[in-house]
Order: C-alpha cells, then sequence, then structure tokens
C-alpha cells in the first residue's frame, strides 16, 4: 500500500542547531507539503512543493527550508532551531484536485 | 488572521445522539471545503468534503452542510460512536489556485458512552 512516512517520530535538540526532518512518499504525488500543528493555531503551512525543483513558501515559513531533488521527498530543515520552533510537524502529499494523505507526525521539542 | 474559524474547542457528546460541529471562514474565494478527522500520534485523516456548488454532501453518518451566504459549514455525525472521539479539523480552498489547504484551530469531540 501507498503511505507516507517521517523520520524521526520524536526529537529533542538545542537551539542554534540545524535540524532536517524527513518524509518520503510511495504515492507518487506531486504535490508535497510540511504543516505545523501548535495548540490554538491548527495546522498551519510551513512550505510545499508541486515537484521536483519547486518550492514554495507558506505562511509560517521563517526559519525553515525544502528542497525537492526528487518525487518522493520532500526534507524540512531548520536552520538554526529556536525554541518557538517546538511543535508537531506533519507532512503530506497530494494529487492536484485530490485530499491530502499526511503522515504520523514528528514531535519536535527544542530546549 | 485566521482565515478558518473553528470556536468551539471541545465538544461533548452522548454516544447515539447528533453531534455537530461547526466552522466558519472568511475568505470568499474558497470554493472547496474538507473536513479532516485526527487521532492522538497519527496524521490528520479526510472524512468529507463539499464544493460550493452544493450545500449539503452525505456520507453514511456524516454529512457537511455548508451556507454560503453565511460562510458557515457544519459536520454533523449521526448517531455518534465512542471511535468518533477525536479532534476535527475544517479545512478549505481555492481549487483553481494554489492547492494549500487553510485549516482551522480544530475541535476535539468526545463521546461519552
Amino acid at each position: 500500500d501507498a503511505e507516507i512516512t517521517q523520520s524521526p517520530r520524536h526529537k529533542i535538540t538545542e537551539t542554534g542547531r540545524q535540524v532536517t526532518l524527513a518524509c518520503h512518499q510511495t504515492w507518487n504525488h506531486n504535490n508535497m507539503f510540511w504543516y505545523r500543528q501548535d495548540l490554538g493555531h491548527g495546522l498551519r503551512l510551513i512550505h510545499y512543493s508541486y515537484g521536483v525543483q519547486d518550492t514554495n513558501k507558506g505562511e509560517v515559513s521563517d526559519g525553515y527550508s525544502v528542497s525537492r531533488s526528487n518525487t518522493e521527498d520532500l526534507p524540512l530543515t531548520l536552520e538554526s532551531a529556536a525554541s518557538s520552533q517546538t511543535s508537531v510537524y506533519f507532512c503530506a502529499s497530494s494529487d492536484y484536485g485530490g485530499p491530502l494523505h499526511f503522515g504520523n507526525g514528528t514531535r519536535l521539542t527544542v530546549t | 488572521d485566521q482565515q478558518v474559524k473553528q470556536n468551539s474547542p471541545s465538544l461533548s457528546v452522548q454516544e447515539g445522539r447528533i453531534s455537530i460541529l461547526n466552522c466558519d471562514y472568511t475568505n470568499s474565494m474558497f470554493d472547496y471545503f474538507l473536513w479532516y478527522k485526527k487521532y492522538p500520534a497519527e496524521g490528520p485523516t479526510f472524512l468529507i468534503s463539499i464544493s460550493s456548488i452544493k450545500d449539503k454532501n452525505e456520507d453514511g453518518r456524516f454529512t457537511v452542510f455548508l451556507n454560503k451566504s453565511a460562510k458557515h459549514l457544519s459536520l454533523h455525525i449521526v448517531p455518534s460512536q465512542p471511535g468518533d472521539s477525536a479532534v476535527y479539523f475544517c479545512a478549505a480552498l481555492v481549487s483553481r489556485g494554489a492547492q494549500k489547504l487553510v485549516f482551522g484551530q480544530g475541535t476535539r469531540l468526545t463521546i461519552n458512552p
């Protein structure tokens, strides 16, 4: 069965360190997205991609970057982790016009 | 600026009764709306959707109603079951634009036996 996998499931890091969260999908979807979930805010879009070599900023992109070198993967990098980036991160993928399929999330704690 | 709002953080309903979850939006360009369900330690899963050309869409126990003039949609679950206990997110998008879903804050639904 096709799926979308995020790793690691849990990560603790220190302020100022670079962190990369992995996202891998086997749906063969062109669209991929990164969201963060915070209490009181729901899911907010960080970055998204419509295909290889395409990346776009979402509403809360500051301090984050992504790259899309193939269809399956969209890693999310925190250049210099801050305590405000402690959150649960969800990766998702979709076909054009189709519903999003989400991974199970990565819980990131920045100390 | 929250374009999609779920004003009830939580809702508690007796098993077998109707659960009604509400969602309001401010962007009149939104023309496609979705509900997602989320269990703890899992990602959200798609539940039901509605296009702005309709005012109702039904799928088994789940019905979504859309009132475009009021910029309001609601999700009805009848009858409610214990397995329906989860966080429900309302989401919206402009279907002809960037395929970016805008989510509400979520409502935690608890079904009591």
